[in-house]
């Protein structure tokens, strides 16, 4: 079993639609859950950290839910800018610092 | 200003031999990592040191060695070029370990190194 699943998609909605992704995690010791994205043939680059509480970043709101294992991203009012790759982290924070990424969802913004 | 950067960008190279891959970062971070992204784009975990001193070292060939000669700089040497080893590798750090919470653990990535063995 992997330890982060993502649905790969791809997604692919009108600009100023919201899109919502998923990603669930099999280890309930991890601790520290990020959101990346990657453009085509570029680096990850962070978008959110999520606590626990939940955070908002403008456009952009990360949910963490303990108990069932899972963490959320919602995308309000995409933009064109929006397509790429979403990778989500898990972090066990164990003595090995293990860092496990998802495969990534595909989200392409039509204009 | 570049926060993470990594030499050489593109590297070809014939089965066998041995190349090396160096990163270097200057946000003052305690921790550094090295990442494989294959065909499939999916990234996992190789090293990751923390204040010079290894940490995690996942399942990875021996003839995969990283050096880290001091905070800044975590270096990859790879030693017999085989077919499999064709993909991008990312260098990247963080503020420190991963830790509950997570703040200060988030990972800042140098641009990749696209390594092809022919």
């Amino acid at each position: 079993r992997k330890e982060v699943e993502q649905d790969p998609g791809p997604f692919n909605v009108p600009e100023g639609a919201t899109v919502a992704f998923n990603c669930t995690y099999s280890n309930s010791a991890s601790q520290s859950f990020f959101w990346y994205r990657q453009d085509c043939r570029k680096e990850p680059k962070l978008l959110m950290s999520v606590y626990s509480s939940g955070n908002e970043d403008g456009r952009f709101t990360a949910q963490l839910n303990r108990a069932s294992q899972y963490i959320s991203l919602l995308i309000r009012d995409s933009k064109l800018s929006d397509s790429a790759t979403y990778l989500c982290v898990v972090n066990l924070a164990n003595t090995g610092n293990q860092f496990y990424f998802g495969t990534g969802t595909s989200l392409t913004v039509i204009p | 200003d570049t926060a993470v950067s990594q030499t050489p960008k593109y590297l070809v190279t014939q089965m066998g031999n041995d190349k090396s891959i160096k990163c270097e970062q200057n946000l003052g971070h305690d921790t550094m990592y090295w990442y494989k992204q294959d065909s499939k784009k999916f990234l996992k975990i190789m090293f990751s040191y923390n204040n010079k001193e290894l940490i995690i070292n996942e399942t990875v060939p021996n003839r995969f060695s990283p050096k880290s000669p001091d905070k800044a700089h975590l270096n990859l040497h790879i030693n017999s070029l085989e077919l499999g080893d064709s993909a991008v590798y990312f260098c990247a750090s963080s503020q420190r370990r991963g830790a509950s919470g997570g703040r200060g653990s988030e990972q800042y990535f140098g641009p990749g190194t696209r390594l092809t063995v022919t």
